[in-house]
């Protein structure tokens, strides 16, 4: 089964509102967690690491003011698309190493942003 | 910084027969993992099967299983028995042993005809 979600699965805004997307690891704790973006039909793209307890560190050439990342307790992260535009619609999708599996990386089902 | 290629953007293969994906990669490090994912048409990333460059044994998952060739930095997936279901993105991705970011290729397609 799923042991990391996300939610919501799909979001349409208006072009300067901000939108919040949730990642949860289920059944376990995960004091890492990693958000990406992806383009279609073109692989993933690391955006940060989110650190529980600590701020978030960014790839180079990503906006830490435009996604905030919030690594509110051990099994939630959340990235904020502040002032989106419509450049910003992408899919997300964030991901955990698991306790015991440390090495492997699991995957949320992923969040469809458009941006109007 | 470590590359991983996947040289083939689309491979297809007939129901049952069975198909290869290529990929190879770019380090320095003697330690680290390579990974298998899949992404289906849903978008989720599913792991196939993942291999620790310590060892030497070929991982398999079922249908599923690697050549691995270290010297070479190669790490090819074979699908034996393809399914219909198997049709997906498929990526190769690597994590060096000192970090947990992962590294990924830009992506098969594979197409199974019935």
């Amino acid at each position: 089964g799923a042991v990391v979600s996300q939610h919501p699965s799909w979001v349409i805004c208006k072009s300067g509102t901000s939108v919040k997307i949730e990642c949860r690891s289920l059944d376990f704790q995960a004091t890492t967690m990693f958000w990406y973006r992806q383009f279609p039909k073109q692989s993933l793209m690391l955006m940060a690491t989110s650190n529980e307890g600590s701020k978030a560190t960014y790839e180079q050439g990503v906006e830490k003011d435009k996604f905030l990342i919030n690594h509110a307790s051990l099994t939630l992260s959340t990235l904020t698309v502040t002032s989106a535009h419509p450049e910003d619609s992408s899919f997300y999708i964030c991901s955990a190493p698991r306790p015991g599996r440390q090495e492997t990386q699991y995957f949320g089902p992923g969040t469809r942003l458009l941006v109007l | 910084a470590q590359t991983v290629t996947q040289s083939q953007p689309e491979m297809s293969v007939q129901e049952a027969e069975t198909v290869t994906l290529s990929c190879t990669y770019d380090t320095s490090e003697s330690d680290y993992y390579l990974f298998w994912y899949k992404q289906p048409p849903s978008r989720q990333m599913i792991l196939v099967i993942r291999q620790e460059a310590y060892k030497q044994q070929n991982a398999t998952e079922n249908r599923f299983s690697v050549n691995f060739q270290k010297a070479a930095k190669s790490f090819s997936l074979k699908i034996s028995d393809s399914q219909l279901g198997d049709a997906a993105m498929y990526f190769c991705a690597y994590r060096s042993d000192g970090s947990e970011k992962l590294v990924f290729g830009k992506g098969t397609k594979l197409t199974v005809n019935p």
